[in-house]
């Protein structure tokens, strides 16, 4: 069965430091593509990033990068220098190209970034 | 550019009564269409999706329902709501296949539903 599994129900973070979210995957689907978003406390989900399985190097837009393992089954986000702003939930979510490209989504990490 | 609403933002309704939360996407064009809900503190989960105008799936049994009168608009209701119904109702968009990152989706300001 596709599962996304986050393991860090919470993570703190100095300002201007970086930090690794970590998502892992199960699926037996060769396409997919794995996804991040920011929901602030407003609600509002914002679409961060995405990898899709064939894409060879790793996704990048700005501040945000997905370390992309396939052989592990993993896709950790990472946030460099981190600002106040970042602090929010984030939740990793994978895509199925053959169910209509509905999304699975883990249980997310609540970051804090420190001033 | 596209943007996608929901209305209302917040809305309380006591048991029983009937529910119609309204999504509308602006700016594309035969977009797929769907709808989550997250409990809180939770993730979010699929109730249904749209690939096109009458095309429903359904995800999760349960006493909601959804329908696409139009392109670009997508409803979910109920006739009658439960407890279990409370939470975090969001719309979501995503280009229609064949695009580039054609399955990106995009959500909506969200609506809160609590049941009394």
């Amino acid at each position: 069965a596709q599962k996304i599994t986050q393991t860090q129900p919470g993570m703190f973070v100095q300002e201007k430091e970086a930090v690794t979210l970590d998502c892992t995957y199960d699926t037996s689907d060769q396409s997919y593509g794995l996804f991040w978003y920011k929901q602030p406390s407003s609600g509002e989900m914002i679409f961060l990033i995405y990898q899709g399985s064939y894409d060879e190097q790793n996704a990048t837009e700005g501040r945000y990068s997905l370390n992309f393992q396939k052989a592990r089954k993993s896709a950790n986000l990472v946030i460099s220098a981190s600002q106040l702003g970042d602090s929010a939930m984030y939740f990793c979510a994978m895509s199925l190209y053959n169910q209509g490209g509905k999304l699975i989504f883990g249980q997310g990490t609540e970051l804090s970034v420190k001033p | 550019s596209q943007t996608i609403h929901q209305w209302p933002a917040t809305l309380v309704q006591p048991v029983g009564s009937p529910l119609s939360l309204e999504c509308t996407v602006e700016g594309t064009s035969n977009p797929n269409l769907y709808w989550y809900r997250q409990a809180a503190g939770r993730g979010l989960q699929l109730l249904f999706y749209s690939v096109g105008i009458g095309q429903i799936s359904s995800e999760v049994p349960q006493n909601l329902s959804a329908s696409r009168p139009q392109d670009r608009q997508f409803i979910l209701s109920s006739k009658k709501l439960l407890l279990s119904d409370s939470g975090f109702y969001l719309c979501a968009w995503s280009p229609p296949y064949g695009t580039s990152r054609g399955d990106t989706q995009y959500f909506g300001p969200g609506t809160r539903l609590t049941v009394l």
